[in-house]
């Protein structure tokens, strides 16, 4: 089955950037749906944003517009998420989620699992 | 953007009872909407999606409920492993948000 393994904790100053990776086994990146979700101390779940397999696009949630990427590098099954111009809201966890989901008539319905370990990103002056 | 509101924000339930978790969407997802469960320092865990179907390896005292707005988590019988945050997930939306619930904790009673 699908396993994945997030890179190790952050930290990070104001205005910095971050780059969160997460290693794939037990299938191939190329035919995977990942995105990605983050969870402040304390908070809830937020969906940054994950890749649509039927038209080989990357959706972002519109509040990340213009400052999270997300790349996958398929010679090493390895996703990655960028997040630039961090501030002290964006301390969070990070955790990449394969969709179970799919994608009929140019909608697609997205479920996440599994998900990986997660990677905490701290930003502080 | 749909909103997700889950009640209530804390349930304490005794060990061998029903828990009964409930999640409302502010517009009619049809059975778009998925349920995990969260432990202490772990990633979320898929139980349900579809609103009703159990995912792989889920047991059979985790069951679902409802469509359009109004949604159930039921619970029979918890066990000490059930007590954790549960948040509910819609996907109905296209293009995305996809939104989650801010989460019920079920604690011990």
């Amino acid at each position: 089955q699908v396993q994945l393994v997030q890179s190790g904790a952050e930290v990070k100053k104001p205005g910095a950037s971050v780059k969160v990776s997460c290693k794939v086994s037990g299938y191939i990146l190329t035919e995977l749906s990942m995105h990605w979700v983050r969870q402040a101390p304390g908070k809830g779940l937020e969906w940054m944003g994950g890749f649509d397999l039927e038209d080989g696009e990357t959706i972002y949630a519109q509040k990340f517009q213009g400052r999270v990427t997300m790349t996958e590098d398929t010679s090493t099954d390895t996703a990655y998420m960028e997040l630039s111009s961090l501030r002290s809201e964006d301390t969070a966890v990070y955790y990449c989620a394969v969709s179970q989901g799919y994608c009929s008539g140019g909608t697609c319905y997205d479920w996440f699992d599994p998900w990986g370990q997660g990677t905490l990103v701290t930003v502080s002056s | 953007e749909i909103v997700m509101t889950q009640s209530p924000a804390t349930l304490s339930v005794s060990p061998g009872e029903r828990a009964t978790l409930s999640c409302r969407a502010s517009q009619s997802i049809s059975s778009n909407l998925a349920w995990y469960q969260q432990k202490p320092g772990q990633a979320p865990r898929l139980l349900l999606f579809g609103a009703t179907t159990r995912a792989t390896g889920i047991p059979a005292r985790f069951s679902g409920s409802g469509s359009g707005t109004e949604f159930t988590l039921t619970i029979s019988s918890l066990q000490s492993e059930d007590f954790a945050v549960y948040y509910c997930q819609q996907y109905s939306n296209w293009p995305p948000p996809y939104t989650f619930g801010q989460g019920t904790k079920l604690e011990i009673k």
